[in-house]
């Protein structure tokens, strides 16, 4: 158990709605991570913050957003959803996110759009 | 830009074979590399990590992986296979850019081990 929590486990939903990924950190981390794993894309970084600030962008699209909260738990929000954001989704925290640091993932949501 | 390649997407060794699963780095700087395991419908797990301590790294499950810095590379290799070790196995590579730091991954290589 890495001790990152994230729901839900599975999520099933029609195209053009709007879901929230949940992610609760390692207790004591402060950074949060959500990646995407897809079967052609592989695992994509999307964003990063530390502190409930954002310190990294990567491949997200603009109709997705996340934040963190001020208990450091972490929501990614995917809105006018297409069939290809069907993917996993992982959350990942870091004691202080640099660069040695190792990242402890959670099991993922399963997000299925159809 | 730093980036791994991971050679080879599945892998496959008898039970009790040797285990050798490829990944090359491109990195402008001394790399922070390491490896992570996913069993099936989890997370990933770190297996080990390299920050230049040492090249040869020791990690959880009988796992090892050495650094050469002239090839650019980082191999995981285990020197006897059990069916427990079937997973994707990823190697990945950190990434700085100012105050932000993240981990580019490879692609992946699913490990099977035969009986």
């Amino acid at each position: 158990d890495s001790g990152v929590t994230q729901t839900p486990k599975h999520l099933i939903t029609a195209t053009g709605q709007r879901v929230t990924l949940r992610c609760s950190p390692r207790s004591g981390d402060l950074s949060v991570y959500w990646y995407q794993q897809s079967l052609d894309q592989g695992l994509q970084f999307l964003i990063q913050y530390y502190n409930g600030e954002e310190r990294a962008k990567g491949n997200i699209l603009e109709r997705f957003s996340a934040q963190q909260f001020p208990d450091l738990h972490s929501e990614l929000n995917l809105s006018s959803l297409e069939l290809g954001d069907s993917a996993l989704y992982f959350c990942a925290s870091s004691v202080d996110g640099v660069y040695n640091s190792p990242l402890h993932f959670g099991n993922g949501t399963r997000l299925t759009v159809t | 830009a730093q980036s791994v390649t991971q050679l080879g997407s599945h892998v496959s060794v008898s039970e009790g074979a040797l285990v050798l699963l490829r990944c090359n780095y491109s990195s402008s700087v001394p790399p922070y590399l390491f490896w992570y395991v996913q069993y099936p419908n989890q997370g990933l797990q770190l297996l080990l990590k390299y920050t230049s301590a040492a090249t040869l790294v020791k990690g959880i499950n009988g796992f090892e992986a050495e650094f050469k810095k002239s090839e650019t590379s980082f191999h995981l290799t285990k020197p006897s296979a059990h069916m427990s070790d079937a997973a994707e196995y990823f190697c990945a590579v950190s990434e700085m850019g100012g105050s932000s730091y993240k981990l580019i991954f490879g692609s992946g290589t699913r490990l099977l081990v035969r009986p």
